[in-house]
């Protein structure tokens, strides 16, 4: 059964809008979490790495004020897409480790479509 | 500069024959290997990896190649079935990066019946 969880799976917000996408671990607990975005055709870019109760690590050029990145609980992390723009339309997908595991367990994603 | 690189965008293989899948990384650091599958719409699923020290990893009808001298992996898959059709992206972790995943690009498989 799948190990991680993403909500919505997907949203269609106007522009300027807020967004929050939710990540959860099902079946242990995840200090770290990591956020990466696919646009089509193209590879999986990491955006940032969540770690439970302290500030997220965002990667070169991604904008932490745009993308709020929340990791409040061991089970649980959230994505906000602030002021959305049509270019932030993307498909968003979360993952964590399992324990002292090297293989990382993506959540389904999410598609998300800024009008 | 893309650190690891799947130079075939696109795979087609008759059923029950093998696929084939290349990968090349430039970064000397990264000391583990992994492969996933990814449908459209759905988060990749991982199906082997391979550490450094090894050069091979078998996995039922998978098989990962490491070529350390050669900065090259592959994945084989054999036979092929109809179900293997999907994205199969390559990535590596290097110690010291928090397991941050690199990916390449991905190939889009297709196995025909």
């Amino acid at each position: 059964g799948a190990v991680v969880s993403q909500h919505p799976s997907w949203v269609i917000c106007k522009s300027g809008t807020s967004v929050k996408i939710e990540c959860r671990s099902l079946d242990f607990q995840a200090t770290t979490m990591f956020w990466y975005r696919q646009f089509p055709k193209q590879s999986l870019m990491l955006m940032a790495t969540s770690n439970e109760g302290s500030k997220a690590t965002y990667e070169q050029g991604v904008e932490k004020d745009k993308f709020l990145i929340n990791h409040a609980s061991l089970t649980l992390s959230t994505l906000t897409v602030t002021s959305a723009h049509p270019e932030d339309s993307s498909f968003y997908i979360c993952s964590t480790f399992s324990g002292t595991g090297t293989e990382q367990y993506f959540g389904p994603g999410t598609r998300l479509t800024v009008t | 500069d893309q650190q690891v690189k799947q130079n075939s965008p696109s795979l087609s293989v008759q059923e029950g024959r093998i696929s084939i899948l290349n990968c090349d990384y430039t970064n000397s650091m990264f000391d583990y290997f992994l492969w996933y599958k990814k449908y459209p719409a759905e988060g990749p699923t991982f199906l082997i990896s391979i550490s450094s020290i090894k050069d091979k990893n078998e996995d039922g009808r998978f098989t990962v190649f490491l070529n350390k001298s050669a900065k090259h992996l592959s994945l084989h898959i054999v036979p092929s079935q109809p179900g293997d059709s999907a994205v199969y992206f390559c990535a590596a972790i290097s110690s010291g990066s928090a397991r941050q995943l690199t990916f390449g690009s991905g190939t889009q498989l297709t196995v025909l019946p």
